[in-house]
Protein backbone atom coordinates (compact mmCIF):
# COMPACT_ATOMS: atom_id res chain seq x y z
CA UNK A 1 0.00 0.00 0.00
CA UNK A 2 1.23 3.09 -0.98
CA UNK A 3 1.62 5.45 2.27
CA UNK A 4 4.03 7.88 4.22
CA UNK A 5 4.71 6.68 7.82
CA UNK A 6 5.61 8.47 10.92
CA UNK A 7 6.95 7.70 14.26
CA UNK A 8 5.84 7.78 17.17
CA UNK A 9 2.96 9.09 16.67
CA UNK A 10 2.75 10.54 20.19
CA UNK A 11 5.82 11.78 22.10
CA UNK A 12 6.16 13.43 25.30
CA UNK A 13 9.26 14.73 26.11
CA UNK A 14 11.22 17.39 28.41
CA UNK A 15 12.82 20.50 27.41
CA UNK A 16 16.46 19.79 25.65
CA UNK A 17 16.26 16.34 25.33
CA UNK A 18 17.38 15.74 21.70
CA UNK A 19 14.33 13.48 19.71
CA UNK A 20 13.80 12.31 16.13
CA UNK A 21 10.50 11.95 14.41
CA UNK A 22 11.14 9.44 11.27
CA UNK A 23 9.35 9.59 7.71
CA UNK A 24 9.48 7.29 5.45
CA UNK A 25 7.62 7.09 2.42
CA UNK A 26 7.14 4.17 -0.05
CA UNK A 27 6.11 5.84 -3.99
CA UNK A 28 9.78 7.01 -4.73
CA UNK A 29 8.70 10.57 -4.48
CA UNK A 30 11.29 13.05 -5.09
CA UNK A 31 9.83 15.51 -2.56
CA UNK A 32 9.30 15.38 1.16
CA UNK A 33 8.88 17.83 3.79
CA UNK A 34 7.75 18.71 6.87
CA UNK A 35 5.07 20.47 8.32
CA UNK A 36 3.51 21.74 12.09
CA UNK A 37 0.37 22.42 12.66
CA UNK A 38 -1.02 24.96 15.39
CA UNK A 39 -4.59 25.89 16.10
CA UNK A 40 -5.03 29.40 14.03
CA UNK A 41 -2.10 29.20 12.05
CA UNK A 42 -2.65 25.96 9.30
CA UNK A 43 -0.02 24.82 8.19
CA UNK A 44 3.41 25.67 8.40
CA UNK A 45 6.50 23.92 6.45
CA UNK A 46 9.26 23.46 8.40
CA UNK A 47 11.89 21.85 5.59
CA UNK A 48 11.18 20.63 2.30
CA UNK A 49 13.60 18.75 0.52
CA UNK A 50 13.50 18.17 -3.54
CA UNK A 51 15.52 15.28 -3.24
CA UNK A 52 18.23 13.10 -1.98
CA UNK A 53 21.05 15.08 -0.43
CA UNK A 54 19.13 18.21 -1.13
CA UNK A 55 17.35 20.07 2.18
CA UNK A 56 15.89 23.61 1.81
CA UNK A 57 14.80 25.55 5.03
CA UNK A 58 10.57 26.28 4.99
CA UNK A 59 8.91 29.23 6.80
CA UNK A 60 9.75 28.10 10.46
CA UNK A 61 13.39 25.98 10.61
CA UNK A 62 14.73 27.45 13.77
CA UNK A 63 15.34 24.61 16.25
CA UNK A 64 14.84 21.95 14.00
CA UNK A 65 17.47 20.00 11.40
CA UNK A 66 16.51 17.62 9.15
CA UNK A 67 18.25 15.17 6.30
CA UNK A 68 17.59 12.92 3.23
CA UNK A 69 20.28 10.25 2.81
CA UNK A 70 18.08 8.40 1.03
CA UNK A 71 15.00 8.87 -1.23
CA UNK A 72 12.78 7.50 1.08
CA UNK A 73 13.17 8.50 4.19
CA UNK A 74 13.03 12.23 6.17
CA UNK A 75 13.89 12.48 9.60
CA UNK A 76 12.92 15.31 11.62
CA UNK A 77 15.49 16.27 14.41
CA UNK A 78 14.93 18.73 17.67
CA UNK A 79 18.13 18.68 18.99
CA UNK A 80 17.24 20.95 21.70
CA UNK A 81 13.39 20.75 21.98
CA UNK A 82 11.29 23.65 23.86
CA UNK A 83 8.13 23.78 24.91
CA UNK A 84 7.38 26.42 21.76
CA UNK A 85 8.20 23.51 19.60
CA UNK A 86 4.77 21.57 21.36
CA UNK A 87 2.79 21.04 17.73
CA UNK A 88 0.96 18.37 15.85
CA UNK A 89 3.45 17.07 12.92
CA UNK A 90 3.25 15.86 9.78
CA UNK A 91 5.39 14.31 7.39
CA UNK A 92 5.13 14.91 3.57
CA UNK A 93 5.82 13.98 -0.02
CA UNK A 94 4.90 14.81 -3.76
CA UNK A 95 6.13 12.78 -7.00
CA UNK A 96 7.01 16.10 -8.53
CA UNK A 97 9.82 18.73 -7.52
CA UNK A 98 7.79 21.75 -9.06
CA UNK A 99 4.91 20.53 -6.98
CA UNK A 100 2.27 19.90 -10.24
CA UNK A 101 1.24 16.78 -8.07
CA UNK A 102 -0.44 15.96 -5.12
CA UNK A 103 1.14 16.03 -1.66
CA UNK A 104 0.81 12.70 0.63
CA UNK A 105 0.68 13.34 3.76
CA UNK A 106 1.84 11.24 7.03
CA UNK A 107 -0.61 10.80 10.07
CA UNK A 108 1.38 13.00 12.11
CA UNK A 109 2.95 13.33 15.34
CA UNK A 110 1.86 15.09 18.09
CA UNK A 111 4.45 16.12 20.67
CA UNK A 112 4.24 17.99 23.67
CA UNK A 113 7.40 19.46 25.17
CA UNK A 114 7.50 19.79 29.02
CA UNK B 1 6.55 37.03 0.21
CA UNK B 2 3.86 34.85 -1.25
CA UNK B 3 0.55 34.71 0.78
CA UNK B 4 -2.40 32.75 0.28
CA UNK B 5 -5.48 34.34 2.60
CA UNK B 6 -8.25 32.23 2.94
CA UNK B 7 -11.59 33.26 4.51
CA UNK B 8 -13.40 32.83 6.64
CA UNK B 9 -12.02 31.00 9.19
CA UNK B 10 -14.76 29.33 10.58
CA UNK B 11 -18.19 28.75 9.44
CA UNK B 12 -21.27 27.11 11.19
CA UNK B 13 -24.01 25.81 9.13
CA UNK B 14 -27.01 23.83 9.94
CA UNK B 15 -26.89 20.23 8.00
CA UNK B 16 -28.48 20.72 4.61
CA UNK B 17 -26.93 24.28 4.18
CA UNK B 18 -24.30 25.45 1.78
CA UNK B 19 -20.85 26.08 2.59
CA UNK B 20 -18.51 28.09 1.20
CA UNK B 21 -14.68 28.47 1.22
CA UNK B 22 -12.30 31.20 -0.26
CA UNK B 23 -9.00 31.55 -1.44
CA UNK B 24 -6.75 34.72 -2.18
CA UNK B 25 -3.28 34.79 -3.71
CA UNK B 26 -1.14 37.64 -3.59
CA UNK B 27 0.59 36.32 -6.71
CA UNK B 28 -0.31 33.99 -10.11
CA UNK B 29 -0.70 30.29 -9.53
CA UNK B 30 0.33 27.62 -11.38
CA UNK B 31 -2.34 25.57 -9.92
CA UNK B 32 -3.96 25.16 -6.42
CA UNK B 33 -5.04 21.90 -4.53
CA UNK B 34 -7.32 21.67 -2.16
CA UNK B 35 -7.29 19.43 0.91
CA UNK B 36 -9.91 18.43 3.44
CA UNK B 37 -8.62 17.30 7.36
CA UNK B 38 -11.18 15.38 9.32
CA UNK B 39 -10.89 15.94 13.16
CA UNK B 40 -7.56 14.19 14.08
CA UNK B 41 -6.98 13.19 11.13
CA UNK B 42 -4.31 14.32 8.17
CA UNK B 43 -4.72 16.73 5.06
CA UNK B 44 -6.27 14.82 2.20
CA UNK B 45 -6.33 15.95 -1.52
CA UNK B 46 -9.41 16.58 -2.57
CA UNK B 47 -8.34 18.08 -5.96
CA UNK B 48 -5.98 19.87 -8.24
CA UNK B 49 -7.33 23.10 -10.51
CA UNK B 50 -4.73 24.20 -13.31
CA UNK B 51 -6.55 26.44 -15.77
CA UNK B 52 -7.52 29.64 -15.51
CA UNK B 53 -11.27 29.67 -15.15
CA UNK B 54 -11.40 26.18 -14.55
CA UNK B 55 -14.28 24.53 -12.53
CA UNK B 56 -14.43 21.06 -10.95
CA UNK B 57 -17.31 19.11 -9.43
CA UNK B 58 -16.99 15.85 -6.96
CA UNK B 59 -20.71 14.93 -6.41
CA UNK B 60 -21.60 18.35 -4.03
CA UNK B 61 -18.45 19.65 -4.27
CA UNK B 62 -17.81 22.69 -6.86
CA UNK B 63 -13.71 23.92 -7.00
CA UNK B 64 -13.16 26.70 -9.02
CA UNK B 65 -10.43 28.17 -10.07
CA UNK B 66 -9.74 32.19 -11.10
CA UNK B 67 -9.41 33.89 -14.44
CA UNK B 68 -6.30 35.49 -13.25
CA UNK B 69 -5.01 32.69 -11.64
CA UNK B 70 -5.12 34.37 -8.00
CA UNK B 71 -7.97 33.24 -6.39
CA UNK B 72 -10.20 29.87 -5.67
CA UNK B 73 -13.44 28.81 -4.25
CA UNK B 74 -14.67 25.86 -2.52
CA UNK B 75 -18.33 25.15 -2.61
CA UNK B 76 -20.46 22.57 -0.85
CA UNK B 77 -24.14 21.88 -1.68
CA UNK B 78 -26.42 20.45 1.06
CA UNK B 79 -23.90 19.81 3.48
CA UNK B 80 -24.07 16.81 5.40
CA UNK B 81 -22.07 15.55 8.75
CA UNK B 82 -19.02 13.82 6.92
CA UNK B 83 -18.45 17.40 5.21
CA UNK B 84 -17.08 18.07 8.69
CA UNK B 85 -13.56 19.28 8.96
CA UNK B 86 -11.25 21.57 8.17
CA UNK B 87 -10.75 22.74 4.21
CA UNK B 88 -7.39 23.88 3.05
CA UNK B 89 -6.06 25.21 -0.08
CA UNK B 90 -2.34 25.40 -1.07
CA UNK B 91 -0.52 26.68 -4.01
CA UNK B 92 3.21 26.33 -5.70
CA UNK B 93 5.09 29.22 -4.95
CA UNK B 94 8.56 29.93 -7.39
CA UNK B 95 10.71 28.34 -4.68
CA UNK B 96 9.28 24.87 -4.91
CA UNK B 97 7.36 25.43 -1.42
CA UNK B 98 3.55 25.26 -1.14
CA UNK B 99 1.71 28.06 0.31
CA UNK B 100 -1.08 27.12 2.60
CA UNK B 101 -3.99 29.21 3.39
CA UNK B 102 -5.07 29.05 7.00
CA UNK B 103 -8.18 26.87 6.43
CA UNK B 104 -11.53 26.93 6.65
CA UNK B 105 -12.82 24.84 9.82
CA UNK B 106 -16.97 23.89 9.40
CA UNK B 107 -18.71 22.70 11.51
CA UNK B 108 -22.13 21.18 11.18
CA UNK B 109 -24.76 22.91 13.88
CA UNK B 110 -26.70 20.02 15.96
Amino acid sequence: EAQVTQNPRYLITVTGKKLTVTCSQNMNHEYMSWYRQDPGLGLRQIYYSMNVEVTDKGDVPEGYKVSRKEKRNFPLILESPSPNQTSLYFCASSPRQDLQETQYFGPGTRLLVL
Amino acid sequence: GQQVMQIPQYQHVQEGEDFTTYCNSSTTLSNIQWYKQRPGGHPVFLIQLVKSGEVKKQKRLTFQFGEAKKNSSLHITATQTTDVGTYFCAGPDSNYQLIWGAGTKLIIKP
